[in-house]
């Protein structure tokens, strides 16, 4: 089993709609994880950071559910500028914390 | 915010010749910096992770002797890709962090995209 699988996607979706992802990981000892946002041909930007149940930030919630070892990413009124790759970030199994482990990403792809 | 530049943003180069690329926190101490690469349509996958003074530790698959790292300073990590090949064509992005494994929060810097012709 890959450390964090992600559906790939794409995910064509309008504008305005209300899309979500997961992204399943492997260590169960993980304590942190994050989504990352990258654009094509771009270094991946911190979107959200989750270390408990769940976090807010305005259009974007990441949840964690810890029983089934998935984190999800919903993202509400979806606008063109979402358009982008999610990159579901978990520490590594190996090195004690100190590596991250990236998923493929999932593409979003917002349109009119 | 912290800031992490990459110098250069692409470099085309030769088969056969060396690469040397920067990787500089602009407004933190980094403590760890680490290397990744990156090819079409897939994931970032770490190359190694360096300390500095001391020296990186490589990542399983990743030759110690192509991929030579240097972490000079707290604010300072460079990677030289020696006796470049058309297959280490790839995009290498470089991130830092400032804190301990528990902050795990991880800056990245803008990327180089090398091309070995």
């Amino acid at each position: 089993r890959k450390e964090v699988e992600q559906d790939p996607g794409p995910f064509n979706v309008p504008e305005g709609a209300t899309v979500a992802f997961n992204c399943t990981y492997s260590n169960s000892a993980s304590q942190s994880f994050f989504w990352y946002r990258q654009d094509c041909r771009k270094e991946p930007k911190l979107l959200m950071s989750v270390y408990s149940s769940g976090n807010e930030d305005g259009r974007f919630t990441a949840q964690l559910n810890r029983a089934s070892q998935y984190i999800s990413l919903l993202i509400r009124d979806s606008k063109l500028s979402d358009s982008a790759t999610y990159l579901c970030v978990a520490p590594a199994i190996t090195g004690g914390g100190n590596k991250l482990t990236f998923g493929t990403g999932t593409q979003l792809k917002v349109e009119l | 915010g912290a800031v992490v530049s990459q110098h250069p943003s692409r470099v085309i180069c030769k088969s056969g010749t060396s690469v040397k690329i920067e990787c500089r926190s602009l407004d933190f101490q980094a403590t760890t910096m680490f290397w990744y690469r990156q090819f079409p349509k897939q994931s970032l996958m770490l190359m190694a992770t360096s300390n500095e003074g001391s020296k990186a530790t490589y990542e399983q698959g990743v030759e110690k002797d192509k991929f030579l790292i240097n972490h000079a300073s707290l604010t300072l990590s460079t990677l030289t890709v020696t006796s470049a090949h058309p297959e280490d064509s790839s995009f290498y992005i470089c991130s830092a962090r400032e804190g301990t494994p528990r902050d795990n929060e991880q800056f990245f810097g803008p990327g180089t995209r090398l091309t070995v012709l």
